[in-house]
């Protein structure tokens, strides 16, 4: 069945550094795939997504490319803020219409 | 702009009490999702519903129950609250006709069961 791992955290960037997240999954088909984030004190919020293989999902700043070949869908971020601290999850469907996340990844990000 | 409300933010609670946490969305979703998020432990499924009266089980479902009478409302019902229910409940509602798995969630309420 469908399943996602992510990188373990927390990560700890300087403000401007680099952020790179680690995904991967396996699934039978090339499913949609999703990453939400989650701010101190709220919800999750979807960030990004791909629905095919080569799509590469964006939104303020964050990329992430659906690569088929390596399974995976990484998120990057050229140049962090303090404001991006929160969690992370990847996710992708389980079903038609159920979601499994990976297990979060927190960043703080230093001023 | 789509929303998804929660009854409480913060809820504390009695070891055996009967506790409802309500869940209201505004989007006309067909699905609606109640899930459970711990340290370490990340979110995990308790109950979802695809219909009005229409449920079923997550991967967690022992000691609570739910209810959908309407669209845009869906209950979770913890029969008899115990300390291991401490936790963050987050509500969830997607369409059926959109990008399958795309969700939207609540704030969620931390309950604290003592």
């Amino acid at each position: 069945g469908n399943s996602v791992t992510q990188m373990e955290g927390p990560v700890t960037l300087s403000e401007e550094a680099f952020l790179t997240i680690n995904c991967t999954y396996t699934a039978t088909g090339y499913p949609s795939l999703f990453w939400y984030v989650q701010y101190p004190g709220e919800g999750l919020q979807l960030l990004l997504k791909a629905t095919k293989a080569d799509d590469k999902g964006s939104n303020k700043g964050f990329e992430a490319t659906y690569r088929k070949e390596t399974t995976s869908f990484h998120l990057e971020k050229g140049s962090v803020q303090v404001s991006d601290s929160a969690v992370y999850f990847c996710a992708l469907p389980l079903s038609s219409y159920k979601l499994i996340f990976g297990s979060g990844t927190r960043l703080l990000v230093r001023p | 702009d789509v929303k998804v409300t929660q009854s409480s933010r913060y809820l504390v609670k009695r070891t055996g009490e009967k506790v409802f946490l309500e869940c209201v969305q505004d989007m006309d979703h067909e699905n609606m999702f109640w899930y459970r998020q711990d340290p370490g432990l990340g979110l995990r499924l308790i109950y979802f519903s695809y219909d009005v009266k229409m449920k079923e089980k997550g991967d967690i479902p022992e000691g609570y129950s739910v209810s959908r009478e309407k669209k845009e409302r869906f209950s979770l019902i913890l029969e008899s609250a115990s300390t291991n229910q401490t936790s963050m409940y987050l509500c969830a509602s997607s369409s059926t006709t959109g990008l399958g798995g795309e969700q939207y969630f609540g704030p969620g309420t931390r309950l604290t069961v003592t």
